[in-house]
């Protein structure tokens, strides 16, 4: 079964770095994109940025570039989303999620229960 | 920036038919890459509904069906039902980036 377990809640500060995470298990972590998608409360989904586990080659929305880094760890079976400085305007749902692409199918066929980050000024 | 957009909300009777459309601004959009859907029921994870423009993963009702027409889609919900209430997202790929919808959100009255 294919599972992606993500990291629990968190309570940050603006200004305060953090580091979340996306567990997989259940096929080969190498194989498939893991996508991160945001949600604001009361708002729809976003997409952020793309990571390759076999290179770590990643990509992002130019609407988060610059801001957040996406991360591998392959020994670890581990995908990771990091900010370097938090603002309150961050306090949303983090979803990681695998990308299936089938020819010119790009979708995400399993998600991460999500993350909660909550940034106080 | 490439865009997908939806109504923002939908709402109808149990057992009635819905559909929410979703059009895309760039020719990528369906003309080139797929559109897929996602069901977001409150308090969990996206769920796919529909990939490939038309087709349901295993354990997805036949009441829930989807269609492509040039750069536009639509999701069709027939025989609705009270958990069905939640909100829907398309989503495709133009090239470089991948985008969703900004989601519907469907009320059963």
């Amino acid at each position: 079964e294919v599972r992606l377990v993500q990291s629990g809640a968190e309570v940050k500060k603006s200004g305060e770095s953090l580091k979340i995470s996306c567990s997989v298990s259940g096929y080969g972590f190498t194989s498939y994109r893991i996508g991160w998608v945001r949600q604001v409360p009361g708002k729809g989904l976003e997409w952020m940025a793309m990571i390759s586990p076999s290179d770590s080659d990643s990509n992002y929305s130019p609407s988060f570039q610059g801001h957040v880094i996406v991360s591998a760890d392959k020994s670890a079976n581990s995908a990771s989303l990091q900010w370097g400085s938090l603002e309150a305007s961050d306090t949303a749902i983090y979803f990681c999620a695998r990308l299936r692409i089938v020819g010119n199918r790009h979708y995400f066929d399993s998600w991460g229960q999500g993350t909660l980050v909550t940034v106080s000024s | 920036q490439s865009v997908l957009t939806q109504p923002p909300s939908v709402s109808g009777a149990p057992g009635q038919r819905l559909t929410i459309s979703c059009t895309g601004s760039s020719s990528s959009f369906g003309a080139v890459y797929d559109f897929h859907w996602y069901q977001h029921l409150p308090g969990g994870a996206p769920k796919l509904l529909i990939y490939g423009n038309s087709n349901r993963p295993s354990g997805v009702p036949a009441r829930f069906s989807a269609s492509r027409s040039g750069t536009s889609a639509s999701l069709a919900i027939t025989g609705l039902q009270a958990d069905d209430e939640g909100d829907y997202y398309c989503q495709s790929y133009d090239g470089s980036h991948w985008v969703f919808g900004g989601g519907t959100k469907v009320t059963v009255l």
